[in-house]
């Protein structure tokens, strides 16, 4: 089955760039989004279709895209941005794909 | 913008059935189809499947067909997700979701079931 692979975790310090990487085979075909949770918490979308920014999400959080792998980046990281991230594609068939997660740390 | 609320927390035995509700506010419930994802605690995200709330037409992932079904009931916004046979390993927080632009924009809050006997 079609997988997304996330690092498991990025530790960065307050104000440093925080960069999330995933990989997949289907991602130059496929638009990539991108979600933030935190525990006890539901997703919440910050990045859709590569590297448009949802109303109301922060600047400082952006997306890129080369061929099988897409970039989530979060400039001048605050410490509420510590949060698992997820990102999420589709396979050839359409099929709902989430990446395996990445843990950010505030240090 | 649209807001999901799902129903509460359920306990299970194993064989049972579950069914999750998940409903709409605001006047978009039928524009929009409706996902259900899950996790389970300290892993990912698992898609189970699609409804188009206008049409009721569904698409299932290959992983839950036969075991789960969802269905809407339009005059009070509601979209429901059940899933029957259930085993330990179906312990996980289930989710709605939607979106105008894309199918994850806007989730619920989650319905945590557990499976134990």
């Amino acid at each position: 089955s079609y997988e997304l692979t996330q690092p498991p975790s990025v530790s960065v310090s307050p104000g440093q760039t925080a960069r999330i990487t995933c990989s997949g085979d289907a991602l130059p075909k496929q638009y990539a989004y991108w979600y933030q949770q935190k525990p006890g918490q539901a997703p919440v979308q910050v990045i859709y279709k590569d590297s448009e920014r949802p109303s109301g999400i922060p600047e400082r959080f952006s997306g890129s895209s080369s061929g099988t792998t897409v970039t989530l980046t979060i400039s001048g990281v605050q410490a509420e941005d510590e949060a698992d991230y997820y990102c999420q594609s589709a396979d050839s068939s359409g099929t709902y794909v989430f990446g395996t997660g990445t843990k950010v740390t505030v240090l | 913008q649209v807001q999901l609320v799902q129903s509460g927390a359920e306990v299970k035995k194993p064989g049972a059935s579950v069914k999750v509700s998940c409903k709409a506010s605001g006047n978009t419930f039928i524009s929009y189809d409706i996902n259900w994802v899950r996790q389970a605690t300290g892993q990912g995200h698992e898609w189970m499947g699609w409804m188009n709330p206008n049409s009721g037409n569904t698409g299932y992932a290959r992983k839950f067909q036969g075991r789960v079904t969802m269905t809407r009931n339009t005059s009070i916004s509601t979209a429901y997700m059940e899933l029957s046979s259930l085993r330990s390993e179906d312990t996980a927080v289930y989710y709605c979701a939607t979106g105008a632009t894309d199918a994850f924009a806007i989730w619920g809050q989650g319905t945590m079931v557990t499976v134990s006997s």
